[in-house]
């Protein structure tokens, strides 16, 4: 069974940092790329940065770009978003997903349960 | 970045009615294209992928078309467990974008 389980999330300062976790299983994790988006409270969805299969490849919101680092380690099966100078902004759910294809150009076809991220003072 | 728009923002149906769900593009996804359902306190699941596929397990009442920049997705007859807001998102290049979701609530 394919499963995302996203950690790490919490309440922290404005600029704060907090490194969410995303870690995989059933899957072969080095064939994929790995999605984070996230969700605003009582907001729609927004994408904030991908990694490919080998982690050499990285891309990011421009809302988050400066700020955030994705990361993969195909050792643990896991996924890292480094989020550095939070804002309240940046207040959301998070959630890890799996893009469907190897390619990396597909849509997602696993979500993990998401992690609550709160940026107040 | 291309916009992706959804309408209506709000879809107000009883359970069996047949349920339209559109969502455009500022500029051509080619058939990259998606639909997500969403319901409270969970994360979205995807309905549909490549404009017209089901995903696994999903029912055949949940259908999708469309090209360019126009897409649909179609719910032949409403059922309870249907009623969640729906995305619609375009994976043709970075940065993938999602729309401003749909509600479809009971009337």
């Amino acid at each position: 069974e394919v499963q995302l389980v996203e950690s790490g999330g919490g309440l922290v300062q404005p600029g704060g940092s907090l490194r969410l976790s995303c870690a995989a299983s059933g899957f072969t994790f080095t064939n994929y790329w790995i999605h984070w988006v996230r969700q605003a409270p009582g907001k729609g969805l927004e994408w904030v940065s991908r990694v490919n299969t080998d982690g050499t490849s990285t891309s990011y919101a421009d809302s988050v770009k400066g700020r955030f680092t994705i990361s993969k380690d195909n050792a643990k099966n896991t996924v890292h978003l480094q989020m550095n100078g939070l804002r309240a902004e940046d207040t959301a759910v998070y959630y890890c997903a799996r893009v469907r294809d190897f390619g990396g150009n597909s849509d997602f076809d696993y979500w993990g349960q998401g992690t609550q991220v709160t940026v107040s003072s | 970045e291309i916009v992706m728009t959804q309408s209506p923002a709000t879809l107000s149906m009883s359970p069996g009615e047949r349920a339209t769900l559109s969502c455009r593009a500022s500029q051509s996804v080619n058939n990259k294209f998606a639909w997500y359902q969403q319901k409270p306190g969970q994360a979205p699941r995807v309905l549909i992928y490549d404009t017209s596929i089901r995903a696994t397990g999903i029912p055949a009442r949940f259908s999708g078309s469309g090209s360019g920049t126009e897409f649909t997705l179609t719910i032949s007859s409403l059922q309870s467990e249907d009623f969640a807001v729906y995305y619609c998102q375009h994976y043709t290049h970075w940065p993938v974008t999602f729309g401003g979701g749909t509600k479809v609530e009971i009337k």
